[in-house]
């Protein structure tokens, strides 16, 4: 119940297209749900956040869209760039404890 | 700021030797956690401080690792003795916990540890 699910393990898009990512989760006290990027060599960085009481978060090209009912929170990036390309990890926790569940990653590469 | 420090960021030992990894936090950070990532197992957590204060040891895998937090700019995290199988690796993150909600956790740039 503690697992968040991620996939798929590896994406390619063209450049200019759109990247999906998806992630599921069972523990419905998570309330927490941040996407970190990882680029080879470095450590993971935040790159966007939603807490459940949105369906959508938008910065710039890059949306989460959170189905609460379906237990399901997907990154979108638009105008995929080859400067995306890195691994992406989705996350959850539960407010008040500040362990993130971690998902497996998904290896995105933009092909320009 | 400078960000989370971590040394050294590689480390190549031989099996049975002690291995120790450093890590400065952010300062003013109040959570500091430690992780390991491998191809096999992806990210996972190993063990988490508030101000300086073990919370969870649940991911540290065997007694064979230790960690400690002296104070609130420095944490080790102690393998003694290495096995090849303990090659990975391995990030310190920070934290500050506001309002008692989750907020970002800065990663480190990681020590590549290879035990041959």
């Amino acid at each position: 119940q503690q697992q968040v699910k991620q996939s798929p393990q590896s994406l390619i898009v063209q450049k200019g297209g759109i990247s999906i990512i998806n992630c599921a989760y069972e523990n419905t006290a998570f309330d927490y749900f941040p996407w970190y990027q990882q680029f080879p060599g470095k450590g993971p960085a935040l790159l966007i956040a939603i807490r459940p009481d949105v369906s959508e978060k938008k910065e710039g090209r890059f949306t989460i869209s959170f189905n609460k009912s379906a237990k399901q929170f997907s990154l979108h990036i638009m105008d995929s760039q080859p400067g995306d390309s890195a691994t992406y990890f989705c996350a959850a926790s539960i407010w008040s404890n500040y362990q993130l569940i971690w998902g497996a990653g998904t290896k995105l590469i933009i092909k320009p | 700021d400078a960000g989370v420090i971590q040394s050294p960021r590689h480390e190549v030992t031989e099996m049975g030797q002690e291995v120790t990894l450093r890590c400065k936090p952010i300062s003013g950070h109040d959570y500091l956690f430690w992780y390991r990532q491998t191809m096999m197992r992806g990210l996972e957590l190993l063990i988490y401080f508030n101000n300086n204060v073990p919370i969870d040891d649940s991911g540290m895998p065997e007694d064979r690792f230790s960690a400690k937090m002296p104070n609130a700019s420095f944490s080790t995290l102690k393998i003694q003795p290495s096995e090849p199988r303990d090659s990975a690796v391995y990030f310190c993150a920070s934290s500050l916990i506001r309002g008692g909600n989750q907020e970002t956790q800065y990663f480190g740039p990681g020590t590549r540890l290879l035990v041959l």
